[in-house]
């Protein structure tokens, strides 16, 4: 049962435009949402969250959008650049109902930047 | 840098053996948690230790097993090993559970099963 979706495994795009990284949830108990990025051969990377009392929140380049009605998030980055390219992990907890802290992660979207 | 420390970094080894992975979670931190990630697919949730107690399981099978130790290490064991059992295992601490939801994960221990 995947409860956090990364449906676009891969996304292009050139330095400069919009990338945008998309997520699906099925829990609606989830209230947390986090984006991690990872290079090749480290660990994740905490980069941006989000909480369900709000629809977004933006840090420099990263913006990140939460529509509850779809139990969708996004992240945008603008603009792009090639140090970006990496792997994008989309993560969901359920902070205020309980939860251990633990976060439910999808599969994960390789972006990559082109110069 | 996270903080997180994971040895060994790569470990080869036989299906039916046994391996122990090792992580130091960052300096405070009470919180471990252990994820796998098998080729392609997303980080799975094993299992979480607050200060030296289990406090959530995921999808551990049941050849494997984990602890966290008074100084606040981890271990986490895996048996009878079997080539599906070849993934990057990370571990990831966090001071308090519950509260903003940040994990600082390791750079992983990466294991093959031949």
């Amino acid at each position: 049962d995947q409860q956090v979706k990364q449906n676009s495994p891969s996304l292009s795009v050139q330095e400069g435009r919009i990338s945008i990284l998309n997520c699906d949830y099925t829990n609606s108990m989830f209230d947390y949402f986090l984006w991690y990025k990872k290079y090749p051969a480290e660990g994740p990377t905490f980069l941006i969250s989000i909480s369900s009392i709000k629809d977004k929140n933006e840090d420099g380049r990263f913006t990140v959008f939460l529509n509850k009605s779809a139990k969708h998030l996004s992240l945008h980055i603008v603009p792009s650049q090639p140090g970006d390219s990496a792997v994008y992990f989309c993560a969901a907890s359920k902070e205020f109902s309980g939860n251990t802290g633990k976060l439910i992660f999808g599969q994960g979207t390789t972006l990559q930047v082109k110069p | 840098d996270s903080g997180v420390t994971q040895t060994p970094k790569h470990l080869i080894t036989a299906t039916g053996q046994r391996v122990t992975l090792r992580c130091s979670p960052r300096s405070g931190d009470l919180s471990v948690y252990w994820y796998q990630q098998s080729l392609d697919q997303g980080l799975q949730f094993l299992i979480q230790y607050y200060n030296g107690e289990e406090r959530a399981k995921g999808n551990i099978l049941e050849r494997f097993s984990a602890q966290q130790f008074p100084d606040l290490h981890s271990e986490l064991n895996l048996s009878s090993l079997e080539l599906g059992d070849s993934a990057l295992y990370f571990c990831a601490s966090s001071s308090t559970p519950g509260q903003g939801g940040e994990l600082f994960f390791g750079e992983g221990s990466r294991l093959t099963v031949l």
